[in-house]
């Protein structure tokens, strides 16, 4: 079974800095879908980010961009520039091209923006 | 495109009472998922549609869970006898057939089982 972890329950971050979330996950799976999720407070969670495991080159939108690195299935958040709307809890998700698209999350990195 | 809509927003019941939330995809989505997200934790898959069709279930759908989705549009998730353990935040999310495409999330129901 894959399962996906973050380390870092609480990071933080001044405004206008960078910071990068950290994700593993364990498979055995070659073809995949990553994710990272933003759920803000009380709010509902919207997608960050997208990567798929079969293109080598790293996902970008604006200020979020990730490190995937197939080999050590490891898959981190860099987002620059930090803003106080940032402030979140981030998840990150995995899905297996041959399933159903159910995602599988981990615990989720709460984020905290200082100004 | 008014987005996943679910009701209610919050559910307080007694322990042994039975619920049920509602869940209203984007209107062309024919995928629909659940999910369960308890506190501190990321949210964890219970059961997913494709039109009307249950297609999966978790291992975490007890037999007191029951999910539909009549003719592929809304869909309702009941659970019966409630018990401590169920308080959570249950999300549904849609999404377009075919893995590739992004499920977009509701803002969940918050159930508080007393």
């Amino acid at each position: 079974a894959q399962t996906v972890t973050q380390s870092q329950p609480e990071m933080s971050v001044q405004e206008a800095e960078t910071v990068t979330l950290s994700c593993t996950y364990d498979t055995s799976e070659s073809d995949y879908y990553l994710f990272w999720y933003k759920q803000p407070p009380s709010r509902q969670m919207i997608l960050v980010i997208r990567q798929e495991a079969y293109k080598q080159q790293n996902a970008t939108e604006n200020r979020f961009s990730v490190n995937f690195q197939k080999a050590a299935k490891s898959f981190s958040l860099k987002i620059s520039d930090s803003q106080l709307g940032d402030a979140a809890m981030y998840f990150c998700a995995y899905r297996s091209r041959g399933s159903q698209g159910n995602l599988i999350f981990g615990k989720g990195t709460k984020l905290s923006v200082k100004p | 495109d008014t987005g996943v809509s679910q009701d209610p927003r919050h559910k307080i019941t007694k322990r042994g009472q039975n619920v049920t939330f509602r869940c209203d995809p984007i209107s062309e989505h024919n995928r629909l998922y659940w999910y369960r997200q308890t506190l501190g934790q990321g949210p964890e898959f219970l059961t997913y549609f494709q039109n009307e069709a249950q297609l999966e279930k978790s291992r975490l759908l007890s037999d007191r869970f029951s999910a539909e989705r009549p003719k592929g549009s809304f869909s309702t998730l009941e659970i019966q006898r409630t018990e401590q353990g169920d308080s959570a935040m249950y999300l549904c999310a849609s999404s377009l057939g075919g893995t590739y495409y992004e499920q977009y999330f509701g803002p969940g129901t918050r159930l508080t089982v007393t």
